[in-house]
């Protein structure tokens, strides 16, 4: 299977630890989101690479929050100094470039975050 | 701002047909995409609207009104599997998808 994969499935941490999400997309595609969906509520756009620039980030992203995607292959999420309402699933999606009416976005199954 | 409002929830049968509304208000429009997702599971990619009209895919169909800020993906012989969240979402030109809260469908024997 050469779906979007993310790591760890789990995460669990007391609240003021960092923490550390990894995302590989599908392998040709050059385009990479992180979402953040809460229960009951549609995922939430965070922010999205082309290759290994970052070209947007959510205004409702605090500094806490820090995205990289080094050699425009696969991507981390850092949240430092975690707080309860950071508790989440963290999603990350990837596409092809081009004409996005044939390059839907492809979800991974996510990373859940569960602040103590 | 964005707004784009799903029904919560919705009951139906095994083998029958049911469609779930969206509508939308957003900065700007560049496509509406549905998609499923099981509890605990990605998001599925189901269908694609930019221009008016119907778009068709097996069980699964989509449409929209561009005029009227609407979609609807409409479901036919309704399978037990498809109990799941169906989220709409908006691109809204800046290469993000802003979703809906989704709709629960509940599929009954």
């Amino acid at each position: 299977d050469t779906g979007v994969s993310q790591n760890p499935r789990h995460k669990i941490t007391k609240r003021g630890q960092n923490v550390t999400f990894r995302c590989d997309p599908i392998s040709e595609h050059n385009r990479l989101y992180w979402y953040r969906q809460t229960l009951g509520q549609g995922p939430e756009f965070l922010t999205y690479f082309q290759n290994e620039a970052q070209l947007e980030k959510s205004r409702l992203l605090s500094d806490r929050f820090s995205a990289e995607r080094p050699k425009g292959s696969f991507s981390t999420l850092e949240i430092q100094r975690t707080e309860q309402g950071d508790s989440a699933m963290y999603l990350c999606a990837s596409s092809l470039e081009g004409d996005f009416s044939n390059q839907p976005q492809h979800f991974g199954d996510g990373t859940r975050l569960s602040i103590l | 701002g964005q707004n784009i409002d799903q029904p919560t929830e919705m009951t139906a049968t095994e083998g029958a047909i049911v469609q779930i509304n969206c509508t939308y208000q957003t900065s700007g429009f560049n496509g509406l995409f549905w998609y499923q997702q099981h509890a605990g599971e990605a998001p599925t990619f189901l269908s694609y609207n930019v221009l008016d009209g119907l778009e068709e895919k097996g069980r699964f169909s989509s449409f929209l009104s561009r005029s009227k800020g609407y979609s609807y993906l409409l479901l036919k012989e309704l399978q037990m599997k498809d109990s799941a969240s169906y989220l709409c979402a908006v691109n809204t030109g800046f290469q993000k998808l802003v979703f809906g809260t989704g709709t629960r469908l509940l599929v009954s024997p």
